[in-house]
């Protein structure tokens, strides 16, 4: 399809639960990346893809968080042990070429942690 | 360490002006600039997109300008009409593939 896919749309966890969130890309882009929006308009990147390789990592988290883009599948982002602060909106994106149109977003995963 | 900074939070212009929404780097080895767009609620929309290799690109009413000695870009909209009100976010990167870096956005209302 031509739109990012993001499930759940809501998620709500206890603290100290896990968190899962799905992202599927924009079928034939080689780039996925994640995001996370804590502060109303702060986004904060986390890790990107390229393919099923890990590309960039240095945004993320590495006690807790964990992500995976396998062949096939949606692309996940893990969060172990949730804390209140992993409230947040998570984007993820994805692009063929950043030349072409840039990034495409999925319209988020709402998480909320209490 | 803020590398994108969008220094108005808000702006307010009537329909039928022109808006223009500033963006200031640091990094100097950014060469890719991108702005997107944001209603509540959804994710960002790419709107219009520069490489430092030009220094103006035009698409319909949105023209973004590019001053690469400045570090400085901003987006035109001309004319603006009410359904341009949102939040804008500039952003920007270096290499294929890296990480874009984003401002903190400014809220635009374009009154009726």
């Amino acid at each position: 399809g031509e739109e990012v896919a993001q499930t759940p749309k809501h998620l709500v966890r206890g603290e100290g639960q896990k968190a899962k969130l799905y992202c599927a890309p924009i079928k034939g882009h080689s780039y996925v990346f994640w995001y996370q929006q804590v502060l109303k308009n702060e986004f904060k990147f986390l890790i990107s893809f390229q393919n099923e390789n890990v590309f960039d990592e240095t945004g993320m988290p590495k006690e807790r968080f964990s992500a995976k883009c396998l062949p096939n599948s949606p692309c996940s982002l893990e969060i172990q042990a949730t804390k209140l602060e992993d409230s947040a909106v998570y984007f993820c994106a994805s692009s063929q070429s950043r030349e072409t149109m840039g990034y495409t977003f999925g319209s988020g995963t709402r998480l909320t942690v209490v | 360490d803020q590398q994108v900074k969008q220094n108005s939070p808000s702006l307010s212009v009537q329909e039928g002006r022109i808006s223009i929404l500033n963006c200031d780097y640091t990094n100097s080895m950014f060469d890719y600039f991108l702005w997107y767009k944001k209603y509540p609620a959804e994710g960002p929309t790419f709107l219009i997109s520069i490489s430092s290799i030009k220094d103006k690109n035009e698409d319909g009413r949105f023209t973004v300008f590019l001053n690469k000695s400045a570090k400085h870009l901003s987006l035109h909209i001309v004319p603006s009409q009410p359904g341009d009100s949102a939040v804008y976010f500039c952003a920007a990167s270096s290499g294929t593939g890296n990480q874009f870096y984003f401002g903190t956005g400014t809220s635009l209302t374009v009154i009726p």
